[in-house]
């Protein structure tokens, strides 16, 4: 199992471009959420998802879009890139909602808007 | 309102020296406890997790934590710190009947030889 995949590892983005954040999984988890890591304030959750077709926000969801139409994949869109959206964005999975609640983490995004 | 708090940004200790890394939380539901490390430029990794039963929890490279329900904490700890060891923990909970994990701001560890 390749685990949680993400492309690209790294994205430079002028202020106003749009781009998409791929992430894909292959252990079947109906769990997959997006968060973004920023220096002294953790990693906070964007946008997650407990199903093909069911999204929700996170605690910093605003500039953000994600769709969910398959088990595997969760892309997050990026409409209109802002200097304030540099950050290191990181995709996790997991089964859902059987105690376990332990997430797998992706090697990560440093996207730089300039 | 439920949170975790890590209470140290930054903790160095020397090498082979016993170290413990604070996590407390607030919630009035049950939880789910979680430590992942992150060493530089890599991904998050799971260390342990404490989900229910014997409230000392063991975990990878030689690290543990303890779940202390009345003192709302669980913080990990190493009896002896070693130069691979450095790298960013963070402190993760998981609240009974919410789906989302919180993560604490992280607690960068320092090994000096």
């Amino acid at each position: 199992n390749a685990g949680v995949t993400q492309t690209p590892k790294f994205q430079v983005l002028k202020t106003g471009q749009s781009m998409t954040l791929q992430c894909a999984q292959d252990m079947n988890h109906e769990y997959m959420s997006w968060y973004r890591q920023d220096p002294g304030m953790g990693l906070r959750l964007i946008h997650y998802s407990v199903g093909a077709g069911i999204t929700d926000q996170g605690e910093v969801p605003n500039g953000y879009n994600v769709s969910r139409s398959t088990t595997e994949d969760f892309p997050l869109r990026l409409l209109s890139a802002a200097p304030s959206q540099t950050s290191v964005y990181f995709c996790a999975s997991r089964i859902r909602d059987r105690g376990e609640r332990e997430q797998f983490f992706g090697p990560g995004t440093r996207l730089t808007v300039l | 309102a439920q949170s975790v708090t890590q209470l140290d940004s930054q903790v160095p200790v020397f090498e082979e020296a016993p170290v413990e890394l604070r996590c407390n939380y607030s919630s009035s539901v049950s939880v789910y406890l979680f430590w992942y490390v992150q060493y530089p430029n890599q991904g998050l990794q799971l260390l342990l997790k404490y989900l229910s039963g014997s409230t000392l929890v063991k975990g990878i490279n030689g690290f543990e934590a303890e779940f202390n329900k009345s003192q709302t904490s669980f913080h990990l700890r190493k009896p002896s710190v070693h130069i691979s060891d450095t790298a960013e923990y963070f402190c993760a909970v998981s609240f009974f009947g919410n789906e989302k994990l919180t993560f604490g701001t992280g607690t960068r560890l320092t090994i000096i030889p």
